[in-house]
This record gives structure tokens, sequence and C-alpha cells, in this order.
């Protein structure tokens, strides 16, 4: 069966230090992968999706970026955080169904 | 492009009491539907998606929704509510072509009291 994976579950970084969040996807070949951000009291917002290695579209300019250097690997990054880049992070691979992460906690201070 | 209405940012409701929570889409295309429910600091668990087929979907945890293409709307229902299912609920739409992307109403909090 396919799982999904994400780290670290919760995140407390200064303002102005980089991130990287890391998701991987298991038994699975070539999935579509997605990274979502859920500000507080907020819906999700789509941010990068990916249909392959290398591919990356990024839905909304913003202070990150995202990278999928291995077929089940898929990275959110940032070289400088701001304090409005806190807020919950969730990586998703899709068929027809989506299926999450179990999320990421950043908090920006 | 599609769009994702949840009327009601908050549900209060006694514990065994029916619950409704309202979602209507917009797409000038034919849709696939879902209904995600987030626990606290959790990721997001897929409670029911219509594909096609019946218009009644029974999904996990004792909820059903009901998909009405002339109305728009895909409203999740459940008859008798726990304690437990006090979460956000995220309605969902997504085009049925190939690599559309899913998007998301902006949620109903549940709270279920006693």
């Amino acid at each position: 069966s396919q799982t999904i994976h994400q780290w670290p579950a919760t995140l407390v970084q200064p303002v102005g230090s980089p991130l990287s969040l890391e998701c991987t996807v298991e038994g699975t070949s070539n999935p579509n992968l997605y990274w979502y951000r859920q500000a507080a009291g907020r819906g999700l917002q789509l941010l990068f999706y990916s249909v392959g290695i290398g591919q990356i579209s990024s839905e909304v300019p913003q202070n990150l970026s995202a990278s999928r250097p291995q077929d089940r690997q898929f990275i959110l990054s940032s070289k400088k955080l701001l304090l409005s880049d806190s807020g919950f992070y969730l990586c998703a691979w899709a068929a027809v169904s989506y299926t999450f992460g179990s999320g990421t906690r950043l908090t920006v201070v | 492009a599609q769009s994702v209405t949840q009327l009601d940012s908050q549900v209060p409701v006694f514990e065994e009491a029916p619950v409704e929570l309202r979602c209507n889409y917009s797409s000038s295309v034919s849709v696939y539907l879902f209904w995600y429910v987030q626990y606290p600091n959790q990721g997001l668990q897929l409670l029911l998606k219509y594909l096609s087929g019946s218009t009644l979907v029974k999904g996990i945890n004792g909820f059903e929704a009901e998909f009405n293409k002339s109305q728009t709307s895909f409203h999740l229902r459940k008859p008798s509510v726990h304690i437990s299912d006090t979460a956000e609920y995220f309605c969902a739409v997504r085009g049925t072509g190939g690599g559309n992307k899913l998007t998301f109403g902006t949620g109903t909090q549940l709270k279920v009291e006693l």
C-alpha cells in the first residue's frame, strides 16, 4: 500500500533562517506531489505541485521554493524565513484522491 | 477552474444529534468531489468521495454525502454525532481531467457538545 511521510512534525525557526521540509512517498511510482499551506483559521492553499522529477509548478509567488530531486521525494525550502511563513504545511500525493502526510507545524519567531 | 463554498465556518451540535455540513461548488467541467476531516495538528483524512454512479456516497465513521448536480451541492451528513467527531471538515473539488488540482473550501469546524 502507498504511504506518505513528512517531517519534521514541528519546527520553530527564527526570522531569516533557512528552511527545508521533506516529504517522501512509498508504494507508488511517478506520483503527482503537492505542497499545501494552512494558515491559522484559514483553508488550504496550494503552494507547489510536481508531475515528475525536476518538474515544479508554483501556484503563488512567495518566499518559498520546491524541488523534486527523486521520483518520490518532494522538498519545500526557503533561504530566509519571514514571520508570514508560519503555518501548517501539508504534503500530498494524488491518484484520483489526494493522500496527505501528517503535516509540519512551522512557527517563525 | 473550480471553487468551493462552505457557508458555515462553525457548527455546534449536541452529542447524538444529526448534523449537516454544507458544501457548494462551481465548475465549468465535470467534477470529482471529496470530504476530508482534520483533527487538531494532524493531516487530512479522506472521509468519502464522489467519482461517478450513485449520488449518495457513504464514507467512514458513519458519514454520508449526496451529490446534487442541479444544485451544485455535496452536503455532508451524519444521523447521530459523537464527541469524537469534533474536528474540521473540508469539502474539495477537482476536475475529472488528468492533472486537475484539488481545490478546497475554507472548512467547517464541527464542535460536538455533551
